[in-house]
């Protein structure tokens, strides 16, 4: 079955890099997400990379796929307090409905 | 703004009561999806509808209901509520064909006393 799993707290300093990490469990995953949710808002679509991609850079944003250990990951580089939300990592697979499976999310606190 | 939107921002009721939450989804987007979010349980997907018809069911409580109007805006219907179904309700939509990401609400926080 689908499971995504996230650490559930990350806490860094303003200026450093956030590195946010995912596992899964289904290896017939096909797209993987990261959204960011903000206090009294819904879910942002960050990014997403699809399962035949390592790596996917957007400004700020590196996403790492690694899909023999099933590990996703999101560095944001230069982290600013504006970037202390909750982040969901997703992930839809193949043959399915394609409605996404999210993790818990990772509460990021960005302090001074 | 996602372009996704929901309405009422907020709702309280009590126990045993019937509730509307009501979603307009992104402009073209034929796909809408609900989700509940709580804080044991996360964000779990209830239930999605495509041009009209229900698509996929997940973990949808049989109190529960919705529907997709001939101008694309959805529904979500909440009947004989309980305490444990205080939590924020989300619509997200998503475009035509399979895998296409989703861009979600702001949400329905029910509170019920």
């Amino acid at each position: 079955g689908e499971d995504v799993e996230q650490s559930l707290f990350l806490s860094v300093r303003e200026g450093d890099s956030s590195v946010i990490n995912c596992t899964y469990t289904d290896s017939s995953s096909t797209y993987l997400y990261w959204y960011k949710q903000e206090p009294g808002a819904g879910l942002q679509l960050l990014t997403y990379i699809f399962s035949n991609m390592d790596m996917k850079q957007d400004q700020r944003l590196t996403v790492l796929l690694n899909k023999k250990d099933k590990h996703l990951s999101l560095r944001i580089a230069d982290t600013q307090t504006g970037d202390s939300a909750i982040y969901f990592c997703a992930e839809t697979v193949a043959g399915g409905s394609y409605i996404p499976t999210f993790g818990r999310g990772t509460s990021l606190i960005v302090h001074p | 703004d996602s372009g996704v939107t929901q309405t009422p921002k907020h709702l309280i009721t009590a126990t045993g009561q019937r509730v509307t939450l009501r979603c307009s989804p992104r402009s073209g987007d034929l796909s809408v999806y609900w989700y509940q979010q709580s804080l044991d349980q996360g964000l779990q997907f209830l239930i999605q509808y495509y041009n009209g018809e229900e698509r996929a069911k997940g973990n949808i409580l049989e109190r529960f209901s919705a529907q997709q109007f001939p101008d694309l805006h959805s529904e979500l219907n909440l009947s004989s509520l309980e305490l444990g179904d205080s939590a924020l309700y989300f619509c997200a939509s998503s475009a035509q064909g399979d895998n296409q990401p989703q861009h979600f609400g702001d949400g329905t926080r029910l509170s019920i006393l």
